[in-house]
């Protein structure tokens, strides 16, 4: 049973639009939320983190939301550039949890020039 | 030079066989861990370790043991490879449980 779900497994975006990933859970312990980015033979790459308490953290170019009666965040890239075309996995964790973490299945994001 | 560091970086190997997949990193983190992806899966955590005497299993430990043989270093072994090890494997640290995990740039595994 998934409790971390990606449901858009692609999406494709002009350069210098908004770029929005979707990430829902299933489980109210968590309290943790991470994005992480992963190019091709790469490992994946911390990109922005958000904890519980708060609905919004911002980054130069990348917002992630936090909506815990939904059990939905997302993250926003403003504006979006071809460099940013990459896998982005969402991760959650339960607090207590000592860090380990539950990804969702990622999606594949290509910004067009 | 990378901080954290897996080799090798690619294997093929064939069913049976012993392998040892090695984790290294020089951000002198507690915390280790082993996750592994498949395609169109997200990553899924094997072992983990919060220090040199601590080993705890993750959710897909089954066919896997792993060896923090220091604090800098942290191996997975499939002692028997089996075709549906073939994966993606990934090795990840952070210091504290709210701080973000750092992942080498992976190992890929092929059993035939």
């Amino acid at each position: 049973d998934q409790q971390v779900k990606q449901n858009s497994p692609s999406l494709s975006v002009q350069e210098g639009r908004i770029s929005i990933l979707n990430c829902d859970y299933t489980n109210s312990m968590f309290d943790y939320f991470l994005w992480y980015k992963k190019y091709p033979a790469e490992g994946p790459t911390f990109l922005i983190s958000i904890s519980s308490i708060k609905d919004k953290n911002e980054d130069g170019r990348f917002t992630v939301f936090l909506n815990k009666s939904a059990k939905h965040l997302s993250l926003h890239i403003v504006p979006s550039q071809p460099g940013d075309s990459a896998v982005y996995f969402c991760a959650a964790a339960k607090g207590g949890s000592q860090g380990n973490l539950i990804f969702g299945k990622g999606t594949k994001l290509s910004v067009k020039p | 030079d990378a901080d954290v560091t897996q080799t090798p970086r690619n294997r093929i190997t064939k069913t049976g066989k012993r392998i040892m997949l090695e984790c290294s990193q020089t951000k002198g983190h507690d915390r280790m861990y082993w996750y592994r992806q498949d395609p169109g899966l997200g990553l899924r955590l094997i072992y983990y370790s919060f220090d040199v005497k601590d080993i705890n299993k993750g959710e897909i430990s089954d066919g896997y043991s792993v060896s923090r043989q220091a604090q800098a270093k942290f191996s997975l072994s499939l002692e028997s490879a089996i075709p549906n090890q073939t994966a993606l494997y990934f090795c990840a640290t952070n210091q504290y449980s709210n701080q973000p995990q750092h992942f080498g740039d992976g190992t890929r595994l092929s059993i035939l």
